[in-house]
């Protein structure tokens, strides 16, 4: 099955920088791969998301890259603020069910 | 639209007691799933179900059972709770073709769970 791997586990940066997550993915049938923003006490919810037909999405200051020959995804959020302050959640999937795997999360610190 | 909703909020249980977990959406999904989210950790899969009458297992099933009578429902029974229970539990849906080509899961807002 599919098994998705994140880095950093914590990452702390200054206010107005820029913050990037990366994660890969074991399975090579894997074609959709979302990113989940939990907050403190809340559910995950979705931010941004990225086909396997498509190499770059960008979302105002959320863009998701996505390397299918080298099976890794990235989050890049630019100009953070404190309110990005959370944990970030990739997942890698396919179809339904276990195909839909949730990496172990990356929590984010904007300092102000 | 409610979206996914859950119910209760938050319980506690005893040891050895029994509970069942709700969950409903009225988005027409026709994917919804049961994850548990232990402190500091990320979400893993108890159950999914593709559609009425279909279930099957994810990762971490033992202690837990659930049912799809309707669209709608998806509960989430546990028989005998146990301290390793201790978890907050989020029920979620999606739709997706009948190809097989996943949706953005729709997460509810959770039922944090204390076993004692």
């Amino acid at each position: 099955g599919e098994n998705v791997e994140q880095h950093p586990s914590t990452l702390s940066v200054q206010e107005g920088d820029s913050a990037v997550i990366k994660c890969t993915y074991s399975d090579s049938a894997s074609n959709y791969f979302p990113w989940y923003k939990q907050e403190l006490g809340k559910r995950p919810q979705l931010i941004i998301d990225i086909r396997s037909n498509v190499g770059e999405k960008k979302d105002q200051r959320i863009a998701v890259t996505l390397n299918k020959t080298a099976k890794h995804f990235s989050l890049h959020i630019t100009e953070t603020q404190p309110e990005d302050s959370a944990v970030y959640f990739c997942v890698g999937g396919r179809g339904y069910g276990q195909n839909f795997v949730f990496g172990p999360g990356t929590r984010l610190s904007v300092l102000p | 639209n409610a979206g996914v909703t859950q119910t209760p909020k938050f319980r506690i249980l005893k040891i050895g007691q029994s509970m069942t977990l709700q969950c409903a959406q009225d988005m027409n999904h026709n994917y919804m799933y049961w994850y548990r989210q232990d402190p500091g950790m990320g979400l893993k899969l108890i159950y999914y179900s593709v559609g009425a009458g279909i279930t099957d297992k994810g990762e971490v099933p033992n202690g837990y059972n659930v049912s799809r009578s309707t669209t709608e429902d998806f509960p989430l029974r546990l028989e005998l709770a146990a301290p390793s229970q201790t978890s907050v539990y989020f029920c979620a849906s999606s739709y997706a073709l009948t190809s097989g080509e996943q949706e953005t899961q729709y997460f509810g807002p959770g039922t944090r769970l204390l076993v004692l």
